[in-house]
């Protein structure tokens, strides 16, 4: 079975810093995506990055970037330059690659950017 | 593009009736997955379906179901329903097994 940890529920940062919310993950699968998913209080989870098992290099899509290693489990989002609209909860989560389309979610970090 | 869309946005029913929830993948997504999100629970996967069939279902009890149309568009149906089935439900399309899920702004359902 699959689990994803987050053990932040809550985080508070100052506009312009950076930000790394840690996901931790178990699976016994070899071939798996890892995903953070940003979800604002409208509820419609939105899709910011995703990490193969089998890539080597780090993913980043603009200000987000996913520290993966592997031999750790762990897929820790890093925001770069943070603003007042990355006030949201994030989710990390993990699909297998052997079977049918599932996502396991982690239980979400609340970030809240402060002015 | 079009994104994932979701109708009804919002619904309230009560204890014994039924529903249905229905969802328009993207365009040439062949994958439809169905989850509830409740404050106690989380995010829980209900049932994934592509091109038509069934692939995978959560620990959910047979009073939620689902069905995917020749078009790609699926319906989720829960019947005789319960008050802890109040959830936000999100349905998510993807190319395939091996790409990221793009998800609707889900239904909101309260049950009373």
């Amino acid at each position: 079975a699959q689990k994803i940890t987050q053990t932040q529920p809550g985080m508070f940062v100052q506009e312009k810093e950076a930000v790394t919310l840690d996901c931790t993950y178990d699976t016994s699968d070899q071939s798996y995506g890892l995903f953070w998913y940003k979800q604002p209080s409208s509820g419609e989870m939105i899709f910011l990055i995703y990490q193969g098992s089998y890539d080597e290099q780090n993913a980043t899509e603009g200000r987000y970037s996913l520290n993966f290693q592997k031999a750790r489990k762990s897929a820790n989002l890093v925001i770069s330059a943070s603003q007042l609209g990355d006030s949201a909860m994030y989710f990390c989560a993990m699909t297998s690659f052997q079977g049918a389309q599932k996502l396991v979610f982690g239980q979400g970090t609340r970030l809240t950017i402060n002015p | 593009k079009a994104g994932v869309t979701q109708t009804p946005r919002y619904l309230i029913k009560t204890r014994g009736q039924q529903v249905t929830l229905s969802c328009s993948p993207i365009s040439g997504h062949r994958s439809v997955s169905w989850y509830q999100q409740t404050p106690g629970q989380g995010l829980q996967f209900l049932f994934e379906y592509f091109s038509e069939t069934q692939r995978n279902k959560g620990n959910f009890p047979g009073r939620f179901s689902g069905r995917q149309f020749s078009n790609s568009r699926s319906e989720m149906n829960v019947s005789t329903l319960e008050l802890g089935d109040s959830a936000l439900y999100l349905c998510a399309s993807s190319l395939n097994e091996a790409n990221e899920q793009f998800f609707g702004p889900g239904t909101r359902l309260t049950v009373l």
